[in-house]
């Protein structure tokens, strides 16, 4: 297995701009997590989802940040409009016992 | 709900020399607890976990961690660093939350290595 896979690696875009991070699971994993990674946050829980759907999501930030999961394989992080402040490395992140297989990261620069 | 404490943001260490990592956590019953290690622009990797058994858990990289529930512990350590062991360390716990399973990480601790 090719592990979690993040697209695209770097995205850079104009604030007020659509902004869509993909992401494929590990096969026969069946929870999903997205984080940001920031110098001033750290590692934030955005969302999580089991069996495709979600199940906490107070990490979100605001309503601009959305995250769904068509189907059991893969998931979207869509942020609109984006701001400045949304300038991060965004993680997801596979599992199936607990353990989580991070994907490589997106970073986004949103100017 | 569960948390992670890593009280060492930043850390510097000689090569050759030892190492302990803190991590202390808050959770009512027996956690699933990780490390996690993240080299500049990369992922987080897996470094070693406990699930129960043993108390004290190798990993890869010549990396051990030893769980004592007595303090809510999980300090990772390495006898002799090297200078590519220079990161990110994150500890982490996984524990149920309304019935599923939900992994929370503690705030990282960078680990510098000089010469």
């Amino acid at each position: 297995d090719a592990g979690v896979i993040q697209s695209p690696r770097h995205e850079v875009t104009e604030m007020g701009q659509e902004v869509t991070l993909r992401c494929k699971l590990i096969s026969g994993h069946n929870s999903l997590f997205w984080y940001r990674q920031t110098m001033m946050r750290g590692l934030e829980l955005l969302i999580y989802f089991n069996n495709n759907v979600p199940i906490d999501d107070s990490g979100m930030p605001e309503d601009r940040f959305s995250a769904k999961m068509p189907n059991a394989s893969f998931s979207t992080l869509k942020i609109q409009p984006s701001e400045p402040r949304d300038s991060a490395v965004y993680f997801c992140a596979s599992s199936t016992t607990g353990e989580a297989f991070f994907g490589q990261g997106t970073r986004l620069t949103v100017v | 709900a569960q948390s992670v404490t890593q009280p060492d943001i930043h850390i510097t260490v000689s090569e050759g020399a030892s190492l302990e990592l803190r991590c202390n956590y808050s959770y009512g019953a027996t956690p699933y607890l990780f490390w996690y290690v993240q080299s500049p622009g990369q992922g987080l990797q897996l470094l070693l976990k406990y699930f129960s058994g043993d108390t004290l858990v190798q990993g890869i990289k010549g990396f051990e961690a030893e769980f004592k529930r007595s303090q809510s512990s999980f300090n990772l350590r390495k006898p002799s660093v090297h200078w590519s062991d220079a990161a990110e360390y994150f500890c982490a716990v996984g524990a149920k939350s309304g019935g599923y399973q939900k992994v929370t990480f503690g705030t990282g601790t960078k680990l510098q290595v000089i010469p």
